[in-house]
């Protein structure tokens, strides 16, 4: 059964750093592009980062550009988001997904699975 | 970035109901559509890929039209699992973007 499960998240300071994990089985992990979407308290669906499936291409939202980096360990299976110069705005619950496909007609494409999430809370 | 707006944010409806919801693109998105379900405390569930396609498993009850900047989701009947919030998505382009979601409640 293919599960992607979080991990990392936690009460962090403003100015902060925090890195998350995600651990893929039941899948290729290798040959699928991978995204981390993320959703702050009563408030909807934000895709945050992207990175192809061998790792040399990565996305990300203009407010997190300059602070989070989305890298993956393919010989892990694992998805990573290091975030720094956390602010109280990102305070989210942060999924990972991995897209349908292997390969894709369009830029991207649409996330089957998706993990349980992890919590991020910045605050003093 | 591409902004996908939806319609309505919520509403009311009874077992039985037909629900339309709509996401308009600002931009032509083609057919690079996906439709979520998301429940309270729960990841998002895939629903919807390519504007219409139905993925495994979802009940054929759901489905999806439309292409370009105008999307539809359409439940025939609505059922009393079905009570929850609805996200499109674009996948035509980097930023990928999400619409603002609709909550469907029970009436």
């Amino acid at each position: 059964e293919v599960h992607l499960v979080e991990s990392g998240g936690g009460l962090i300071q403003p100015g902060g750093s925090l890195r998350l994990s995600c651990a893929a089985s039941g899948f290729t992990f290798s040959s699928y592009a991978m995204s981390w979407v993320r959703q702050a308290p009563g408030k909807g669906l934000e895709w945050v980062s992207g990175i192809s499936a061998s790792g040399g291409s990565t996305y990300y939202t203009d407010s997190v550009k300059g602070r989070f980096t989305i890298s993956r360990d393919n010989s892990k299976n694992t998805l990573y988001l290091q975030m720094n110069s956390l602010r109280a705005e990102d305070t989210a619950v942060y999924y990972c997904a991995k897209v349908r496909q292997i390969t894709f007609y369009y830029g991207s494409d649409a996330f089957d699975i998706w993990g349980q999430g992890t919590m991020v809370t910045v605050s003093s | 970035a591409i902004q996908l707006a939806q319609s309505p944010s919520s509403l009311s409806a009874s077992v039985g109901d037909r629900v339309t919801i709509t996401c308009r693109a600002s931009q032509g998105i083609s057919s690079a559509l996906a439709w979520y379900q998301q429940k309270p405390g729960k990841a998002p569930k895939f629903l919807i890929y390519d504007a219409s396609s139905l993925e495994s498993g979802v009940p054929s009850r759901f489905s999806g039209s439309g292409s370009g900047t105008d999307f539809i989701l359409t439940i025939s009947s609505l059922q009393p699992e079905d009570f929850a919030t609805y996200y499109c998505q674009q996948f035509n382009s980097y930023p990928l973007t999400f619409g603002g979601g609709t909550k469907v409640e029970i009436e």
